[in-house]
């Protein structure tokens, strides 16, 4: 089963506004990882936060992470239509190391 | 710096035929993964190593082996291809407790 679940699944905006996207976990994590596709493309990272930050910011970029309930949040400021991806979390193990994406949120920003 | 790469960036199987898939990384990681992409489904972990020689089973590694013989290069085979492993693979390292990068990806189909 997937570690982390995305949620929205699908989100569109206008440019301009802010879009923020939240991921569920399941099990005790080193670290949350954010990352973009492009369509066609390969990931690429975003964001690392660690389970002892709260809070991590980078650019329009801002990441939350509540260990106690298991959820991260990403939010986008001032969305371009550059920013249409998809976007995903992935947990990496406290245990074990391994690192589990979830299915991800599609994000469409509109003109 | 080439990052990660990935070879060949297309290719079309007949059923029962053998390929591999290579991925090299020139950042000197110990980790490395081999990922299958599907519409929906986000990424599935295949194989993956955890440093030169060893390999280990990811969540759905049935009809896929893999080998790493030196540490920049992780192949990828399919010693008889099914039309279910069309997809697109993903290569992807990192170090330990890192973020991921990615290669470009393989788009494989088979017929």
């Amino acid at each position: 089963s997937q570690q982390g679940e995305e949620d929205p699944q699908a989100l569109s905006i206008q440019e301009g506004e802010n879009a923020t996207m939240n991921c569920s976990y399941k099990t005790s994590i080193n670290n949350l990882q954010w990352y973009r596709q492009n369509s066609g493309r390969g990931l690429v990272h975003l964001i690392l936060i660690r389970s002892n930050e709260r809070e991590k910011h980078s650019g329009r970029l801002r990441v939350t992470l509540d260990t106690s309930k298991k959820s991260s949040s990403l939010l986008i400021t001032a969305s371009r239509a550059a920013d249409t991806a998809s976007y995903f979390c992935a947990t990496v193990s406290d245990r074990d190391d391994k690192i589990i994406f979830g299915k991800g949120t599609r994000l469409h920003i509109l003109p | 710096n080439a990052g990660v790469t990935q070879t060949p960036k297309f290719r079309v199987l007949k059923t029962g035929q053998s390929m591999t898939l290579l991925c090299a990384q020139d950042m000197n990681h110990e980790y490395m993964y081999w990922y299958r992409q599907d519409p929906g489904m986000g990424l599935r972990l295949i194989h993956y190593s955890v440093g030169e020689g060893t390999t280990a089973k990811g969540e759905v590694p049935d009809g896929y082996n893999v080998s790493r013989l030196k540490k920049q290069n992780f192949l990828l085979g399919l010693e008889s291809a099914a039309p279910s492993q069309t997809s697109v693979y993903f290569c992807a390292s990192r170090r330990l407790r890192n973020e991921q990068y990615f290669g470009p990806g393989t788009r494989l189909t088979v017929t």
